[in-house]
């Protein structure tokens, strides 16, 4: 069955301290990994998209890893700042003819001042 | 910048009624998308759409959901006898013909009394 963990589940942290989070999945068979900020009550925003061949990319604080032979994630976040208060979610897409989205559960983080 | 956007923002309705939920998505793009969220849960994925046709759907997305493209910039999620359980906030979303990043609007967020 196709399945997205993300951990932890929640995470708290202080400003300017650097985090990183968890996504394992057992999708099959892999298009791409994407990593969605969600503020609350908003729609996810795209951080990163990373296909197969792809170990790591940036976007400016975020960076996400992936290791497809242990099929996880990872999504490192550098000098967090009050804004980085969000749930963030990994969504992994099935190829299947058209794309076929997964959704993790996501790991809520707050950023303390 | 160009966006999703969403009406209206929130829907309360009896249970049994129809419901239109609308999106207008980014101008130049050729794939659509409806997800929803029911509160405290993940996102899941309700149906893609492409070539005015329906390209995907989940197990989610039975008949009593359908998906229209009535003119060149609208695109609407009905569904035509409201549940207790259709409560959730849904959120469309576009991309490009890379479908490489979806665009989320800011979503509807439906309460069925």
């Amino acid at each position: 069955k196709n399945q997205v963990e993300q951990s932890p589940q929640s995470l708290i942290i202080l400003e300017g301290k650097n985090c990183t989070l968890q996504c394992n999945y057992t999708v099959s068979p892999f298009s791409n990994l994407r990593w969605y900020k969600q503020d609350t009550g908003r729609g996810p925003v795209s951080l990163t998209i990373m296909t197969f061949s792809e170990n790591t990319k940036s976007n400016g604080r975020y960076t996400a890893t992936l290791d497809a032979d242990t099929k996880q994630s990872s999504l490192h976040i550098t000098a967090s700042q009050l804004s980085d208060s969000a749930s963030y979610i990994c969504v992994v897409s099935a190829a299947s003819g058209t794309y076929k989205y997964i959704f993790g559960t996501g790991t809520r983080l707050k950023v303390l001042a | 910048e160009p966006e999703v956007t969403q009406t209206p923002s929130h829907q309360v309705t009896q249970m049994g009624q129809e419901v239109i939920l609308r999106c207008v998505p980014i101008s130049n793009h050729l794939y659509f998308y409806w997800y929803r969220q029911i509160l405290g849960q993940k996102v899941e994925f309700l149906v893609s759409f492409y070539n005015n046709e329906i390209s995907e759907k989940s197990e989610i997305f039975d008949d009593q959901f359908s998906v229209e493209r009535p003119d060149g910039s609208n695109f609407t999620l009905k569904i035509r006898s409201t549940k207790l359980e259709d409560s959730a906030m849904y959120f469309c979303a576009s991309s490009d013909h890379s479908q490489e990043t979806q665009y989320f609007g800011p979503g509807t967020r439906l309460l069925v009394l």
